[in-house]
């Protein structure tokens, strides 16, 4: 089955405390992106990557370090963690040329 | 990108066709129109897309005006399943990188 998956699904975590949450897609896609959505904001781009390698920042970079060492994975690195970091994150794939994009089922991170 | 406006609720019965309204009236030549959906805090799913001829999927069909400026995303036959958040989402295909620029959206409520 096509799908992009996170982990953890939920975490808590305490200020400062370095942390990853994984991100992988079983569609050989180019195109990686993270987003996290935060009530009256939606949905908003942290990082994307347009192939191996190859990474830039979205809307909303700080305090976020993405990597991209092989296809299939977008990692998302949060070095020292702060409260308004908390929020829900999304992983999304697409294919370079085609329309959609597929989300993972998100990460609900809170950060005391 | 260009704006969209959509009512922020409505409410279908189950069983009968839902009509989602979305206003684009400075969308430009070279814009498609998306419509994507989330459940509950689930990742937001692709629903369908088009740029100016009428288009039919399996979930849903859309409608596109003559001039452009406005779209109708059309759920023939709703069920509960289909309440969530429906968003209206005009970009240019050309935008390799993927981001999307999500709105309040449509919170539809299928009723039994």
């Amino acid at each position: 089955e096509a799908q992009v998956t996170q982990n953890p699904r939920y975490l808590i975590t305490v200020t400062g405390k370095k942390l990853t949450v994984t991100c992988s897609q079983n569609m050989n896609h180019e195109y990686m992106s993270w987003y996290r959505q935060d009530p009256g904001l939606g949905l908003r781009q942290i990082y994307y990557s347009m192939n191996v390698e190859v990474t830039d920042k979205g809307d909303v970079p700080e305090g976020y370090k993405v990597s991209r060492k092989e296809k299939r994975n977008f990692p998302l690195i949060l070095e020292s963690p702060s409260p308004n970091q908390t929020s829900l994150y999304f992983c999304a794939s697409r294919m370079g040329h085609l329309y959609e994009q597929y989300f993972g089922p998100g990460t609900r991170l809170t950060v005391t | 990108d260009a704006k969209t406006t959509q009512p922020p609720s409505m409410d279908c019965a189950e069983g009968r066709a839902a009509n989602l309204p979305c206003n684009h009236s400075t969308i430009s030549g070279n814009e498609y129109v998306y419509w994507y959906r989330q459940i509950h805090s689930q990742g937001p799913q692709y629903i369908i897309h088009g740029l100016k001829n009428n288009e039919t999927n399996e979930m849903a069909s859309l409608i596109i005006t003559e001039d452009r400026k406005s779209s109708t995303l059309i759920l023939p036959h709703a069920t509960l399943r289909d309440t969530a958040v429906y968003y209206c989402i005009v970009r240019v295909e050309a935008d390799s990188w993927g981001k999307l620029q999500f709105g309040a959206g449509t919170q539809v409520v299928v009723t039994p």
